[in-house]
């Protein structure tokens, strides 16, 4: 059964500090791994890896993907109380059609 | 722009009864896909519409329906209320069925006592 994995599924953090969120997955015709940052409602759009090792970066937000090993990476640096929210990792099929998500990583950041 | 608008925000239903929720996708996308996220969970697929017919369909049983318009707007219908249906129902338009880049709505809250 295809799936996406999280870790970790939640993280309280300080300001200005630095963490890693991970995703692993076992997909069949995968096609792109996609970030998405939840803060209530509506996910909204971070990053999307098609390739294997090219680093996607927004301002303090990086991504990478590894599909030899199944997994991908998202960074934050000099974090803030602003990047309080639940990120979402989720695969793309070949075919096209749907999203399979991760359970998602709280980050909490803390003054 | 309008992005994607979702409608009801909110909702409470009694257990056995039917709810119809609402997307209108983003201007100019045409696929329209229906996402159920129960508390502490990730989204999961219920389905996809296209040109006004069921594309690809999750692993949610036959209570859960949709139709999408001419106009590609959807409704996704739930009938026989379950206490496990309560969740953030989120509505995601693309364009095309192939494209990853989904746009989310703010979704609908449905809560079943």
């Amino acid at each position: 059964e295809d799936k996406v994995v999280q870790s970790p599924l939640s993280l309280v953090v300080h300001e200005g500090d630095t963490v890693t969120l991970n995703c692993s997955y076992e997909v069949t015709n995968f096609r792109s791994l996609l970030w998405y940052k939840q803060e209530k409602k509506a996910p909204t759009f971070l990053f999307m890896l098609t390739s294997s090792g090219i680093e996607k970066k927004s301002g303090r937000l990086s991504s990478i993907l590894d599909k030899k090993e199944l997994f991908s990476i998202l960074n934050i640096t000099a974090t803030q109380t602003g990047d309080s929210a639940v990120y979402l990792c989720a695969v793309f099929y070949n075919q096209g059609g749907k999203l399979i998500f991760g359970q998602g990583t709280e980050l909490s950041v803390k003054p | 722009d309008a992005g994607v608008t979702q409608s009801p925000t909110h909702l409470i239903k009694t257990r056995g009864q039917q709810v119809t929720l609402r997307c209108s996708p983003k201007s100019g996308h045409d696929t329209v896909s229906w996402y159920q996220q129960a508390l502490g969970q990730g989204p999961q697929f219920i389905f996809q519409y296209y040109e006004e017919e069921e594309r690809q369909r999750g692993n949610f049983p036959d209570r859960f329906s949709g139709h999408q318009f001419p106009n590609y707007s959807s409704e996704l219908n739930v009938n026989a209320l379950l206490l496990g249906d309560s969740a953030l129902y989120l509505c995601a338009s693309s364009l095309g069925t192939a494209s990853p880049h989904a746009f989310f709505g703010q979704g609908t809250r449905l809560t079943v006592v």
